[in-house]
């Protein structure tokens, strides 16, 4: 069985300021992992994936992400954020028959 | 050109109605799904569909019947709505081939029911 958690359902940051949204997750085979965001009233659309190559993963829009196997963690990280990164953030973990399991989300605020 | 677009991107209807919910991917993808985002935004897999066949099909109420009549489109109906249907229905699809993963998913802009 496969499991996500986001720890921290809100985060607010500054502009310019680190943005560091967290995310562990469970998993009985080698995991797929997926960081995603979704902006109001629209989809989500895919920052990054992890898939056994680097463990440092870089994304769009100046995203980043760090495969843990020893803390089963995949924390997404930006050093600067921006006013339009506010959005929701989904990591996901991919499963067998196409069955990712995604985490609660985390909402990010940025203040000016 | 759209990759996933569903249809219609609001519906407004009263308990005990049908409504569908129609998806179309032209990414050449063999996988679709259907998921469902509460208002506490929680998404939660339903359907699943590798090449026309069903593949995931989650605890839910068989009101909803998901139809895929080719690998480019699936289509969720819902009989008899209820209050707690209510929500935001993505549509999404995948890439799956031979390796079993799913891989990176490619939502839809999503059709928000409300049901009165």
């Amino acid at each position: 069985a496969q499991s996500v958690t986001q720890l921290g359902s809100h985060v607010s940051v500054s502009e310019g300021a680190l943005v560091l949204l967290r995310c562990n997750y469970s998993s009985s085979v080698p995991p797929y992992l997926f960081w995603y965001v979704q902006y109001p009233n629209q989809g989500l659309q895919l920052l990054l994936k992890y898939t056994s190559a680097a463990t440092l993963v870089k994304g769009i829009n100046g995203f980043e992400a760090e495969f843990k196997k020893s803390e089963t963690s995949f924390h997404l990280t930006k050093p600067s954020a921006h006013m339009s990164d506010a959005a929701e953030y989904f990591c996901a973990v991919g499963g067998n028959a196409g069955k990712s399991t995604f985490g609660d989300g985390t909402t990010l605020t940025v203040k000016p | 050109d759209t990759a996933v677009s569903q249809t219609p991107k609001y519906l407004v209807t009263q308990m005990g109605n049908d409504k569908s919910i129609k998806c179309e991917q032209n990414l050449g993808h063999d996988t679709m799904y259907w998921y469902k985002q509460d208002s506490k935004k929680f998404l939660k897999i339903m359907f699943s569909y590798n090449n026309k066949e069903l593949i995931i099909n989650e605890t839910v109420p068989n009101r909803f019947s998901p139809k895929s009549p080719d690998k480019a489109h699936l289509n969720l109906h819902i009989n008899s709505l209820e209050l707690g249907d209510s929500a935001v229905y993505f549509c999404a699809s995948s890439l799956m081939g031979t390796s079993g993963h799913g891989g990176e998913l490619f939502f839809g802009e999503g059709s928000r029911l409300t049901v009165l």
